[in-house]
């Protein structure tokens, strides 16, 4: 499985965007990229996905790089209920079958000062 | 609507026991992973099920097995339990049809500690 390179913590204030990056140089024209964040005490939860063209949902925006070898999960405006590991996963598309496997790295644990 | 959930909560063995572990889907959804996450690291992928059969497996040995039934829950089973079998057990559930791209919904995790 391509792997992924994350800092391991960052920190942010409240109400301000957080870039969380990700570089993923060995990446194949068939990973889709993943992110997902783990809160204190649970399971993880799924943040964002995108292919090569940069995305956005009501929780955050994926911006890609053109050559897709890293990648940046942007929160908007942080609050304090964002404070998570933040996982970026390379998901490889199996030829003939479906993919369940995402391979965590140790993420960025994100800190959100009030 | 109720998401996924496992059970038990917290539960504790001695080396060498057994442990099974339930997890329930999401409503609607028909697969189900599992995962094993140590104290400070991410997940790590176990096995997947759909339609009652195992269909992916990682790097995981035999004492490692699992279970689906047709109403789409899940047992995990761990035989011969080792003291570095303690970690969080995590249960994620999808649509088949989510393939690739679809998310996994994961449960709060049953916490296994082997004493």
């Amino acid at each position: 499985d391509a792997k992924t390179t994350q800092p391991n913590s960052m920190e942010s204030n409240e109400e301000e965007p957080v870039h969380l990056p990700c570089n993923h140089s060995t990446i194949s024209g068939t990973d889709y990229i993943h992110w997902y964040r783990q809160l204190p005490s649970q399971g993880p939860e799924y943040v964002i996905h995108g292919l090569t063209s940069n995305v956005n949902n009501r929780m955050a925006s994926l911006a890609i790089a053109e050559d897709r070898k890293s990648s940046t999960l942007i929160l908007h405006r942080a609050t304090l209920r964002d404070a998570a590991v933040y996982y970026c996963i390379l998901r490889s598309r199996r030829s003939g079958g479906s993919n369940y496997k995402l391979t965590f790295g140790k993420g960025t644990l994100l800190t959100v000062n009030p | 609507d109720a998401g996924v959930t496992q059970s038990p909560t917290h539960l504790i063995k001695t080396r060498g026991q057994q442990v099974t572990l339930r997890c329930s889907p999401k409503s609607g959804h028909d697969t189900v992973s599992w995962y094993q996450q140590a104290l400070g690291q991410g997940p790590q992928f176990i096995f997947q099920y759909y339609e009652e059969e195992e269909r992916q497996r990682g790097n995981f040995p035999d004492r490692f097995s699992g279970h689906q039934f047709p109403n789409y829950s899940s047992e995990l089973n761990v035989n011969a339990l080792l003291l570095g079998d303690s970690a969080l057990y995590l249960c994620a559930s999808s649509f088949i049809q989510g393939k690739n791209t679809g998310e996994l919904f994961f449960g709060e995790g049953s916490r296994l500690t082997v004493l």
